[in-house]
Order: structure tokens, then C-alpha cells, then sequence
């Protein structure tokens, strides 16, 4: 139990163009889920909270307008990173919240060319 | 400000051997403690947690981890380390239930060798 799926699992796309990244719990409803982003050696850094129905909550930082963020679902989350660019390729991990710990999808590679 | 400092980047170890991952962490209030593990293609698996009680937890898999305050640490440990181990491990700190905020370290890759 308490899967969560990412798709595309990698994707590569030019620079300019948009980029939809959708994270499910597939066995479990989740009214808060979270998505990280994860560089080379580095931690996974926290980029917002969402949470069904309502606006998403961002970390300090991090441009909404540039990661948007909609959770229509109690099992779906979907993030959309807006006119891509090479700075922006990396590692975007969701998780998905059902009672008191968070479960991880496996990840979403993203290169901007 | 929260934080969480994980020393090794890449440790090699012998199937057999016992294992050691170390976190150190800085947190403002009373820290909860996490072990993940990250295998490739695969999203981050729990494998154990401290809120209070016991300093000693035991986990998944055989690993278990003891937080010492005194220390500002919560390392990782394996008495026989088997090739499946090998993989991305990671310390967090997180508030209340560790459903919210978690900050992460920056990972230890691990390495079994036959």
C-alpha cells in the first residue's frame, strides 16, 4: 500500500516550452502533497505544498509563476514548470501525505535543452 | 535554522560487513528523525523514524539508528550489509509527525562489494 506514481519518470524538452509533471497516489486519498527538487549531490529541497482544492503553498524562493502547481484531485497533483530553461533541468520528486508521513513517487527527471 | 549534515558522500563496504551512516542535524525544536533509502528508479522508502521514547529504533531491513542528543546525531546502522543494500540514503528532520517541512540531507551512496 501508500504508492505514488510520477510520469513522465524523464523528459527532455527545448528551451521555452512547458513541461507537466503529474504525481498520483495510486492506493490512497491525499489532500496534501509535496514536491521537491532534487540537483546533483545535493538534498531534496522542498518547492511547495499542495493541497486539494485550495492554492498551493510555495517555499520562499521558489516562483510560482514558474512552477505551477494544481491539486484537483484526492489523487492527483500535477506540476507545470512554465517556459523551461537549462537552469531549471533537474530532479523533481513528489509525496503524497494520507495521514502522518509522507510517501514518495520516484521521481521525474527533467532536462531543458 | 534547520539543517541536516550528512559527512559522507560515498562509502564502500563488503557484503558481511557492518555499516555505519552518519546525520548530524541542527533543529530548533524538538526533532523528529528520519532514514530513507532511494534506489534508482524507485521513490524514497522509510526506513525508520524517532519522535521520543527509546534512542535505539529498529527499522526495515535489518537497519537501525540511535539519536543521541548530546551529539546532535541519528546515525544509520547495519550489522551485515547485503548486496541489496546498495543505494542512496538519506537523513531528514522534520516537525511534529514529520508529515510537514522535512529537511533533507544530502545523501550517502552506499556500495557493496562482493
Amino acid at each position: 500500500g501508500a504508492v505514488v506514481s510520477q510520469h513522465p519518470s524523464w523528459v527532455i524538452c527545448k528551451s521555452g516550452t512547458s513541461v507537466k509533471i503529474e504525481c498520483r497516489s495510486l492506493d490512497f486519498q491525499a489532500t496534501t502533497m509535496f514536491w521537491y527538487r532534487q540537483f546533483p549531490k545535493q538534498s531534496l529541497m522542498l518547492m511547495a505544498t499542495s493541497n486539494e482544492g485550495s492554492k498551493a503553498t510555495y517555499e520562499q524562493g521558489v516562483e510560482k509563476d514558474k512552477f505551477l502547481i494544481n491539486h484537483a484531485s484526492l489523487t492527483l497533483s500535477t506540476l507545470t514548470v512554465t517556459s523551461a530553461h537549462p537552469e531549471d533541468s533537474s530532479f523533481y520528486i513528489c509525496s503524497a501525505r494520507p495521514r502522518d508521513e509522507q510517501f514518495f513517487g520516484p521521481g521525474t527527471r527533467l532536462t531543458v535543452l | 535554522a534547520q539543517s541536516v549534515t550528512q559527512p559522507d558522500i560515498h562509502i564502500t563496504v563488503s557484503e558481511g560487513a557492518s555499516l555505519e551512516l552518519r546525520c548530524n542535524y541542527s533543529y530548533g525544536a524538538t526533532p523528529y528523525l528520519f532514514w530513507y533509502v532511494q534506489s534508482p528508479g524507485q521513490g524514497l522508502q522509510l526506513l525508520l523514524k524517532y519522535f521520543s521514547g527509546d534512542t535505539l529504533v529498529q527499522g526495515i531491513k535489518g537497519f537501525e539508528a540511535e539519536f543521541k542528543r548530546s551529539q546532535s546525531s541519528f546515525n544509520l546502522r547495519k550489522p551485515s550489509v547485503h548486496w541489496s543494500d546498495a543505494a542512496e540514503y538519506f537523513c531528514a528532520v522534520g516537525d511534529q509527525t514529520g508529515a510537514n517541512n522535512l529537511f533533507f540531507g544530502t545523501g550517502t551512496r552506499l556500495t557493496v562489494i562482493p
